[in-house]
């Protein structure tokens, strides 16, 4: 039983590229989301899918978008990289709003 | 929105003594109180959470309080041994959206 899926694990990029994080879970669950973590800061949420065919926005959505491809997989597009989205991503999923969250282990994106 | 503020950001602590992290909250409406532990390279595993209608839960060492008049909540470890190292990060959630503390590193020095 895998859990939370994230590929890739690293990325390099250079400033303007455009890249799609993308996230799997294989536990049934209803709702995903997507955090940043920076150095010295908690998660902050990006966006989050609470069901299949549903998206909305987090603390921080500014730069990014996302997909709800179907009930096991939630990706994370960004159009236009920006060296102030060099971070740590991690993709979470839930049975609903109210339960656990698991989490993945995370994609490195450097961009230059 | 929610903002939770969490102390101390590092704590050193002996094998065999406790470790306590205490984390407040400003969103009377936040209703579950997850605590997280990570460690290096990894992402956030669950290691206890507490919902609003609950003041203390205990799991073997570890143990949660909740005070929602005074909104703040904290984490003690009991008996720490080397493996408690660790980044450990609270939350409070109102319905989907996770508001996470900035974190505290943990060292257990043998």
């Amino acid at each position: 039983n895998a859990g939370v899926t994230q590929t890739p694990k690293f990325q390099v990029l250079k400033t303007g590229q455009s890249m799609t994080l993308q996230c799997a879970q294989d536990m049934n669950h209803n709702s995903m989301y997507w955090y940043r973590q920076d150095p010295g800061m908690g998660l902050r949420l990006i966006y989050y899918s609470a069901s299949e065919g549903t998206t909305d926005k987090g603390e921080v959505p500014n730069g990014y978008n996302v997909s709800r491809l179907n009930k096991r997989e939630f990706s994370l597009r960004l159009e236009s990289a920006a060296p102030s989205q060099t971070s740590v991503y991690f993709c979470a999923s839930s049975e609903d709003g109210q339960g656990t969250q698991h989490f993945g282990d995370g994609t490195r994106l450097s961009i230059l | 929105g929610e903002n939770v503020e969490q102390h101390p950001s590092t704590l050193s602590v002996q094998e065999g003594d406790s470790a306590v992290i205490k984390c407040t909250y400003s969103d009377s409406a936040s209703n579950y109180f997850p605590w997280y532990k990570q460690e290096l390279g990894k992402g956030p595993q669950l290691i206890i959470d507490i919902r609003s209608n609950v003041g203390e839960k205990k799991d073997q060492r570890i143990a949660v309080t909740l005070n929602k008049t005074a909104k703040h909540f904290s984490l003690h470890i009991t008996e720490t041994q080397p493996e408690d190292s660790a980044v450990y990060f609270c939350a409070a959630s109102v319905d989907y959206k996770l508001s996470f503390g900035a974190g505290t590193t943990v060292t257990v020095r043998a």
